[in-house]
């Protein structure tokens, strides 16, 4: 596709429940990063795929969420158990590798995730 | 540990100029960039500095001083449509992004 592309663009649950949120980076990305942005707030970094293997995890707040890669395309985030706290904008970014000089990352429209 | 600063909120007139800080504190240093995210959307690219200087890009000019762990945009001609958070970003030793939590720009006609 033209862009990085989320689904869905909001979701509503109820607390306890589990929630898979869903990336499309732009094809040929081999970078991909998830971020939380609750609102007025700066992005929370949560993970960071380089193909399908994630080197770093040190975002994740809790063991009640885990991402995972396949394909070194598609990424989705899941979140077991949500929490009112949860609640926020998941944002996916890709790019074409590690940060750098034409390397910027290329956002998502992002998941509105909200948990009642 | 790891530290990104820049003011939380500016406010500035339309047609002016105005200059958003950011001082960075990282394990080591591979860049800065600069992000605009207009309210409830997502951040899009401005700029990436890697040496010290200023770059221009029209109305937006970002400066880096990588001995004093400064960076600056400047945004000329300020127009309302400019009025969004600016995020500054810096790439540390492990070519992460490191995020500053944003600087809301507020322009006023």
């Amino acid at each position: 596709g033209a862009g990085v592309s989320q689904s869905p663009s909001n979701k509503v649950t109820e607390k306890g429940k589990d929630v898979e949120l869903r990336c499309d980076p732009i094809s040929g990305h081999t970078a991909l990063y998830w971020y939380r942005q609750s609102l007025g707030q700066g992005l929370e970094f949560l993970i960071y795929f380089q193909g399908n293997s994630a080197p770093d995890k040190s975002g994740l707040p809790s063991d009640r969420f885990s991402a995972e890669r396949t394909g070194g395309s598609v990424s989705t985030l899941t979140i077991q158990r949500t929490q009112q706290e949860d609640s926020a904008v998941y944002l996916c970014a890709s790019s074409h590798g590690l940060a750098g000089p034409y390397n910027e990352q290329f956002f998502g429209p992002g998941t509105r995730l909200t948990v009642l | 540990g790891q530290n990104i600063d820049q003011p939380t909120e500016m406010t500035a007139t339309e047609g002016a100029i105005v200059q958003i800080n950011c001082t960075y504190q990282t394990s080591g240093f591979n860049g800065l960039f600069w992000y605009q995210q207009h309210a409830g959307e997502a951040p899009t690219f401005l700029s990436y500095n890697v040496l010290d200087g200023l770059e221009e890009k029209g109305r937006f000019s970002s400066f880096l001083s990588r001995s004093k762990g400064y960076s600056y945009l400047l945004l000329k001609e300020l127009q309302m449509k400019d009025s969004a958070s600016y995020l500054c970003a810096v790439v540390d030793s492990n070519y992460q992004l490191i995020w500053g939590a944003g600087t809301k720009l507020i322009i006023k006609p």
